[in-house]
């Protein structure tokens, strides 16, 4: 069965250094989003990406961060100057159409650590 | 404001026995309701949705949920538990803005 992956598995990075996480969404989907959640709180909504732009985004997913397909498979997610409260699980997810009520397929996550 | 209360962190419910994990939203207009597992080190999967049409959604693994618009209530259930359902449940809620997810309610299913 097709599934989304993530990597790195984990991250570790120091206060203020860029970071990317990579995803590569299910090959027929169209639709990808990138969550969050911080260790015992809710899953968040970043944002959403359609048809090589942000479809949806969330006032956590501020100047900080960027969202990119940079060929037609990867899907990034960059954060440019990183903050002790940047340290979360962050989920990838695709859905094959642009509609909501299609359900999101999800990777593993990457756990990305600030010191 | 769109949101999800899961009012339950853990639910513990012996091997066999019927399982409700409890769920209520708040949303404006109608919702898209969805049901999300995930166990250790993997991503969530999807088990259910409710989108339109009978309030009695069957899903994966045995899974359905009883949408219930007077009571804004999406509680998930299962006939008889399995030791492998223990595992994180997450309801989900779509409503004008986008997913947003509940706490996770813990599911311990005891042999």
């Amino acid at each position: 069965e097709p599934e989304v992956t993530q990597t790195p598995s984990h991250q570790v990075t120091q206060m203020g250094q860029e970071v990317i996480l990579r995803c590569v969404p299910i090959s027929n989907h169209l639709y990808f989003y990138w969550y969050r959640q911080i260790l015992g709180q809710k899953v968040e909504f970043l944002v959403s990406f359609y048809n090589n732009e942000i479809s949806e985004k969330s006032e956590i997913f501020d100047d900080q961060f960027s969202v990119e397909r940079p060929d037609g498979s990867n899907f990034t997610l960059k954060i440019r100057s990183t903050k002790l409260e940047d340290s979360a699980m962050y989920f990838c997810a695709s859905s094959v159409q642009h509609h909501w009520s299609y359900e999101q397929y999800f990777g593993p996550g990457t756990r990305l650590t600030v010191t | 404001a769109q949101s999800v209360a899961q009012p339950e962190d853990q639910v513990n419910v012996a091997e066999g026995n019927p399982l409700t994990v409890k769920c209520t939203y708040s949303v404006s207009g109608n919702p898209y309701l969805f049901w999300y597992v995930q166990y250790p080190n993997r991503g969530l999967q999807f088990l259910l949705k409710y989108i339109t049409g009978d309030n009695l959604v069957k899903g994966s693994y045995g899974f359905e949920a009883e949408f219930n618009k007077s009571q804004t209530s999406f509680h998930l259930k299962k006939p008889s538990a399995l030791v492998s359902d223990s595992a994180l449940y997450f309801c989900a809620v779509r409503g004008n803005t986008p997913l947003v997810f509940g706490k996770g309610t813990r599911l311990s299913v005891i042999a």
